[in-house]
């Protein structure tokens, strides 16, 4: 079954908006990505929280974790045209005895649209 | 560093060929995977590999497909007899102290 689940699944907002996305996910985790996903092109890496800490920044990127009810959210502040993708959460495990390698579960995605 | 590089970026493929993906990890990356992501669908997770190692294929189809990263060279994901249904994007990643890093993918297109 599909571990992180984003809602909503599709978000349009105007210029200038703040945008929230949420994942839901199911079993525990060492920590939790954030990927963004342009049409037609590769993911790029945008925050990674662990599973010890609660928020963490990264310029126009705020992310939380309640590991406790399992979720997180992305918001991006001050939206701009070039922020229109989509966005993925995906948790991560590791591979154990293997030092520095872990297992990414992808949600489905949140497409964010936003509108000049 | 050029990052992850994949190729082809795209390939078209009739039912019944073969197709193979090639992906070249990160300088100093030891750990390579494979996802696949069918259209308007997250990521799924495939094959881990390690040089010359199969760590866990979970993910990987049980016929038709297999993965391999030897020695020298890139990793390789093979796709024998491809089907309409095979018709997807492939990324690979590489990582070493678990940050992952993503390759551009290969689009496959079964006709």
């Amino acid at each position: 079954s599909q571990q992180g689940e984003e809602d909503p699944q599709a978000l349009s907002i105007q210029e200038g908006e703040n945008a929230t996305m949420n994942c839901s996910y199911k079993t525990s985790i060492n920590n939790l990505q954030w990927y963004r996903q342009n049409s037609g092109r590769g993911l790029v890496h945008l925050i990674l929280i662990r599973s010890n800490e609660r928020e963490k920044h990264s310029g126009r990127l705020r992310v939380t974790l309640d590991t406790s009810k399992k979720s997180s959210s992305l918001l991006i502040t001050a939206s701009r045209a070039a922020d229109t993708a989509s966005y993925f959460c995906a948790t991560a495990n590791p591979f154990f005895g293997f030092q520095g390698a872990q297992k990414l579960v992808f949600g489905q995605g949140t497409r964010l649209t936003i509108n000049p | 560093n050029a990052g992850v590089m994949q190729n082809p970026r795209h390939l078209v493929r009739r039912r019944g060929q073969e197709a193979r993906l090639r992906c070249s990890p990160m300088k100093g990356h030891s750990h390579v995977y494979w996802y696949r992501q069918l259209p308007e669908e997250g990521l799924k997770f495939m094959v881990y590999l390690q040089k010359e190692n199969i760590i866990d294929e979970s993910g990987m189809p049980k016929e038709r497909f297999s993965a391999e990263f030897p020695k020298e060279g890139p990793s390789i994901l093979r796709i024998q007899q491809v089907v309409r249904g095979d018709s997807a994007a492939y990324f690979c990643a590489s990582s070493r102290n678990y940050g992952y890093t993503f390759g551009s993918g290969t689009r496959l297109t079964v006709v």
